[in-house]
């Protein structure tokens, strides 16, 4: 069966710091992967996608990059977090061979910029 | 562009209550739309999902029927519980582009009481 796992699931961490979030899919190939940022009190925000190794695509244009460097890996990205930052980030998988696919998440990872 | 719409939130029952919760959707062509819950600190889980009209999704005693007339898709539970209490998202896919890609609602939290 597939899982996702993501870590670490809480961060604090200063404005100005580099943030790298980690997230792995298992039990399936060539995954659509997402990005997603929930701030407090709010909806799901789309940040990036990936069809593919190498191949991301961003949906809002702000202070995170995203990468891809094998099959089933995903990492979110800033060179130096910004308070806006803060929020619940998510990932999440789809099969990928249709568009009715659905769509899994991992446990989230919790990030609090101070 | 597409679009979800939920009712706001929050909503109170008592234990044993009927549910509702509303969302419509605005689409070019016919997507998918999807029920997630997410628990408390927890990322967002599957709960029941259509792929055309006219289609009823239903998982754990909740329901929803895709209405391509009135571009709706609530959902319902004849008797909640308190273990119910969770933020239910309503979203659909986005077919452009092949991506898988969902737009979600802003979320809808429910609270039941003993």
């Amino acid at each position: 069966s597939q899982t996702i796992h993501q870590w670490p699931a809480t961060l604090v961490q200063p404005v100005g710091s580099p943030l790298s979030l980690e997230c792995t899919v298992e039990g399936t190939s060539n995954p659509n992967l997402y990005w997603y940022r929930q701030a407090a009190g709010r909806g799901l925000q789309l940040l990036f996608y990936s069809v593919g190794i190498g191949q991301i695509s961003s949906e809002v244009p702000q202070n995170l990059s995203a990468s891809r460097p094998q099959d089933r890996q995903f990492i979110l990205s800033s060179k130096k977090l910004l308070l806006s930052d803060s929020g619940f980030y998510l990932c999440a998988w789809s099969g990928g061979v249709s568009v009715t696919d659905t769509q899994y998440f991992g446990p989230g990872t919790r990030l609090t910029v101070l | 562009g597409d679009s979800v719409t939920q009712m706001e939130g929050p909503v109170t029952l008592s234990e044993e209550a009927f549910l509702t919760i509303n969302c419509t959707y605005t689409a070019t062509g016919y997507p998918s739309l999807f029920w997630y819950v997410q628990y408390p600190g927890e990322g967002l889980q599957l709960l029941l999902k259509a792929t055309k009209a006219d289609d009823k999704g239903s998982n754990k005693g909740f329901e929803a029927t895709y209405r391509k007339e009135t571009t709706s898709f609530h959902l319902e539970k004849g008797s909640v519980q308190v273990s119910d209490s969770a933020v239910y998202f309503c979203a659909l896919s986005d077919h452009s582009g092949n991506t898988g890609k969902l737009i979600f609602g802003q979320g809808t939290t429910l609270q039941v009481k003993p």
